[in-house]
């Protein structure tokens, strides 16, 4: 296998300020990192889609001037949510792409419970 | 456009019971299919996955999923479930050759003793 590692796994915050959570993978390198939002007892859904010294490819709805995503390395990608508000309480998820014998498996952090107050 | 329909958001069963957890997909391309298992508060764990081969693949823990490419299914079973199988699993499917998931809307297993 292959390991993700999230930090932080939880933060809380006022309203208006930024938050940043990071994701690396610790024992390979990934050239496509993807964030996940997931609200409570729902699914995962695909934010945004990560490469590596290239901008972030956003999914349709997702604001990118509010979810600013770095990956300026081949092991570290971060998510940034600017200005947050209490609607942005969620819980967010990376992973990583990991090119295998089988094709690409992801692998994914433990996620990072964001609340806003 | 793919998606994935989890008929199930819920399933209650007793311990040592066998359970089937119903996953559906359209997709007008080949695709990889997965089952990721979630316990609370944490990241998804990989269960099991069908890439290609054998239509029916298997986990470590006693679960098993069948590739039905007909029904456009991939069902997860176990024949005797624990305590410790309560989580939520979500079904996930991506384009081979690419890397994006879509995930279903998950079900929760809750094992009773």
């Amino acid at each position: 296998g292959a390991v993700v590692s999230q930090h932080p796994s939880w933060v809380i915050c006022k309203s208006g300020t930024s938050v940043k959570i990071e994701c690396r993978s610790l024992d390979f390198q990934a050239t496509t990192m993807f964030w996940y939002r997931q609200f409570p007892k729902q699914s995962l859904m695909l934010m945004a889609t990560s490469n590596e010294g290239s901008k972030a490819t956003y999914e349709q709805g997702v604001e990118k001037d509010k979810f600013l995503i770095n990956h300026a390395s081949l092991t570290l990608s971060t998510l940034t949510v600017t200005s947050a508000h209490p609607e942005d309480s969620s819980f967010y998820i990376c992973s990583a792409s990991k090119p295998g014998t089988e094709g690409t498996e992801a692998f994914f952090g433990q996620g990072t419970r964001l609340t806003v107050v | 456009a793919q998606s994935v329909t989890q008929l199930d958001s819920q399933v209650p069963v007793f311990e040592e019971a066998p359970v089937e957890l119903r996953c559906n997909y359209s997709s007008s391309v080949s695709v990889y299919l997965f089952w990721y298992v979630q316990y609370p508060n944490q990241g998804l764990q990989l269960l099991l996955k069908y890439l290609s081969g054998s239509t029916l693949v298997e986990s470590i823990n006693g679960f098993e999923a069948e590739f039905n490419k007909s029904q456009t299914s991939f069902h997860l079973r176990k024949p005797s479930v624990h305590i410790s199988d309560t989580a939520e699993y979500f079904c996930a499917v991506s384009h081979q050759g690419a890397q994006k998931l879509v995930f279903g809307q998950g079900t929760r297993l809750t094992i009773n003793p």
